[in-house]
């Protein structure tokens, strides 16, 4: 079974300063995990995904989270919001040996992201 | 490239009457089509699972006749809203596996109100 906790459902920070949204998971075997953008009323763009590569890994927007096994966390990091960056962003994971070849995708309950001038 | 187009962005439509949202992959081929179901402040919940060319794997809890999936082509699947009531008023959102280092790329979403 694999599930995912984002630990905050809302965070608010001020324009130029670090964001942090932090995600743990659980799953049976080596997960995928995703980070995933929502705007209003919009679908979902991929910010970054970890399949067992870089722990570190770089995304687009200057976002970039780690992968800690050890502490079953994948946590998104930005060094300075932009206005832009407010928005609905969803921690996913997915496990490709689950139910059939591609793997669900399980996901966190959301964080907004509020950013003020 | 990897691109799902989800139709329409937003549909209004009468209580009792269907409704049909189309999600098309333009630049690939998708054996697999995932529909989801969001509610306002929600996260997204998996409904269903698409499969070219066989039934959809419906999840627990999901009425398979009031929601009927169709995947007929490798870029097609589509999700039928029957009897619609203004309970199955909801943001559904689809997605593919694009089988790439992409990953997963979803469509836009439909904002379906049942009046």
């Amino acid at each position: 079974a694999q599930s995912v906790t984002q630990l905050d459902s809302h965070v608010s920070v001020s324009e130029g300063t670090p964001v942090l949204l932090r995600c743990n998971y659980s799953s049976s075997y080596s997960p995928s995990l995703f980070w995933y953008v929502q705007h209003p009323n919009k679908g979902l763009q991929l910010l970054l995904k970890y399949t067992s590569a870089a722990t570190l890994v770089k995304g687009i927007n200057g976002f970039e989270a780690e992968f800690k096994k050890s502490e079953t966390s994948f946590h998104l990091t930005k060094p300075s919001a932009h206005m832009s960056d407010a928005a609905e962003y969803f921690c996913v994971v997915s496990d490709p040996r689950a139910t059939d070849s591609w793997g669900k995708l399980q996901f966190g309950a959301g964080t907004q992201v509020v950013v003020t001038p | 490239g990897a691109v799902v187009s989800q139709h329409p962005s937003r549909v209004i439509c009468k209580s009792g009457t269907s409704v049909k949202i189309e999600c098309r992959s333009l630049d690939f081929q998708a054996t697999t089509m995932f529909w989801y179901r969001q509610f306002p402040k929600k996260s997204l919940m998996l409904m269903a699972t698409s499969n070219e060319g066989s039934k959809a794997t419906y999840e627990q809890g999901v009425e398979k006749d009031k929601f009927l999936i169709n995947h007929a082509s490798l870029t097609l699947s589509t999700l039928t809203v029957t009897s619609a009531h203004p309970e199955d008023s909801s943001f559904y959102i689809c997605s593919a596996n694009t089988g790439t280092g992409i990953g997963y790329t979803f469509g836009s979403g439909t904002r379906l109100t049942v009046v």
